[in-house]
């Protein structure tokens, strides 16, 4: 239990569409990171927030964007979706930029 | 972009053996952590090494950095079915926008 809860667990889109997944930190924790990892492979970094402001981001195209709130929830937000962004989406949260992060469960989420 | 190329790739053993799994990178990190993750979960933090040549002992668990930060290993000793899961290294970029890149993981099965 690493009190980082992720909404909804799983999900499927149809090609094309939106989504927006949604990420509840830990009190206190100010950054919040969301990674893509696709089946068998290890997470590949999407972006980090630092109070509500973008403070880094991987190699993802602009349709991938994101929030951080005041209350310590985030989401991400997947723009005309494509079958490759079929993936288990992660957001992990830590109380500072550089310090241990703590991962949610995770969203399945599936484009078909 | 730092790449993390882990080995072996998947490993099944019996309980009771010992193994060895390896993290390698042509880049240096600040730090490299390493995650197990289970079916439907996300990483769980196992250890973060920081300095070059250290050795961290976790119960059965060994984990080593290297001297010149660029590679780790992970021994495990009497490995037991409770071991079994996707063991994950993550290095910590000196520079650049990307926080953690994480390896592309090796799956282990501990057969009872």
């Amino acid at each position: 239990e690493t009190g980082v809860t992720q909404s909804p667990t799983h999900l499927i889109k149809t090609r094309g569409q939106q989504v927006t997944l949604r990420c509840s930190s830990q009190s206190g924790h100010n950054t919040v990171s969301w990674y893509q990892q696709a089946l068998g492979q290890g997470p590949q970094f999407i972006f980090q927030y630092y109070r509500e402001e973008e403070n880094g981001r991987g190699n993802f195209p602009p349709r991938f964007s994101g929030l951080q709130f005041p209350n310590y929830s985030s989401e991400l937000n997947v723009n005309a979706l494509e079958l490759d962004d079929s993936a288990l989406y992660l957001c992990a949260s830590s109380p500072d930029k550089n310090t241990e992060a703590f991962f949610g469960q995770g969203t399945r989420l599936t484009v078909v | 972009t730092q790449l993390l190329e882990q080995s072996p790739q998947f490993l099944s053993i019996q309980e009771g053996e010992n193994l060895t799994v390896y993290c390698n990178s042509s880049s240096v990190f600040s730090s490299l952590q390493w995650y197990r993750q289970e079916p439907g979960e996300g990483p769980v933090l196992l250890v973060t090494v920081v300095t070059g040549g250290e050795v961290k002992k976790l119960k059965r668990l060994t984990f080593q950095f290297g001297d010149a930060r660029k590679d780790s290993s992970l021994h495990i000793t009497a490995a037991q079915p409770g071991d079994t899961g996707l063991y994950l290294c993550a290095g910590e970029a000196i520079f650049g926008n990307e926080k953690l890149t994480f390896g592309t993981g090796t799956r282990l099965t501990i057969i009872p």
